[in-house]
């Protein structure tokens, strides 16, 4: 596989529940990002990992808990979320070398809260 | 402020013909980057075309150009020929700073391109 891949492309859960999201970047780069699109807002970053270590939380609530185990791994467990979570949650990776460097997509997952 | 700012939420272009999808960015800082990506229904968010703010050229990437006015502050994407698989959303985002570690991607609130047959 090439590229950034996530898993899985879509879910549903209810707010009890505690699921996780997994995207893996095949790219060989040292940063990962995890954002948020909900429908008619921007885009929004929540949480960034350079070389595996958390550089950036963007104030996201507790019930989002970002894991990055190594530099081509990086997972988003949810546990009782709210409606209002529903999104497309997205994640990126890039090299994170000096200067603003191009980061890459993967194809989202779609996560609907009931 | 906004930093980026994408003034057209929809933009209709018959197909073979040229667009172009407005982009405004604020900033003061001296070292940054432009970025378009392109977002099908699919959801997957392509990256296209990159312009840095030392680049003295304008970027291009085949069909994509990027119309880079440093002293206006904009950043607008032309894409030339326009086919009917163009037909998505654009987004103009930045990147600010050297220091990659502290560097922030703004996104704009993006632009929605049909391309007509």
């Amino acid at each position: 596989e090439t590229g950034v891949t996530q898993t899985p492309r879509h879910l549903v859960m209810g707010m009890t529940n505690k699921k996780s999201l997994k995207c893996e970047q095949h790219l060989g780069h040292n940063a990962m990002y995890w954002y948020k699109q909900s429908a008619k807002k921007p885009l929004e970053l929540m949480f960034v990992y350079s070389l595996e270590e958390r550089v950036e939380n963007n104030s996201v609530p507790s019930r989002f808990s970002p894991e990055c185990p190594n530099s081509s791994h990086l997972f988003l467990h949810l546990h009782t979320l709210q409606p209002e979570d529903s999104a497309l949650y997205l994640c990126a990776s890039s090299q994170d070398r000096t200067g603003p460097d191009t980061q890459y997509f993967g194809p989202g997952t779609r996560l609907t809260v009931l | 402020a906004q930093k980026i700012t994408q003034t057209q939420p929809g933009m209709f272009v018959q197909e073979k013909e040229a667009v172009t999808l407005d982009c405004t960015y604020d900033t003061s800082d001296p070292s940054y980057g432009l970025f378009w990506y392109k977002q099908p229904s699919s959801g997957e968010m392509i990256f296209l075309i990159y312009q840095g703010s030392y680049d003295q050229q304008n970027a291009t990437e085949g069909r994509y150009s990027l119309n880079f006015q440093k002293a206006r502050k904009s950043a607008n994407l032309v894409i030339s020929a326009s086919q009917l698989g163009d037909s998505a959303m654009y987004f103009c985002a930045m990147r600010e700073g050297k220091d990659t570690n502290a560097g922030k991607s703004t996104f704009g609130d993006g632009t929605t391109l049909t391309v007509k047959p």
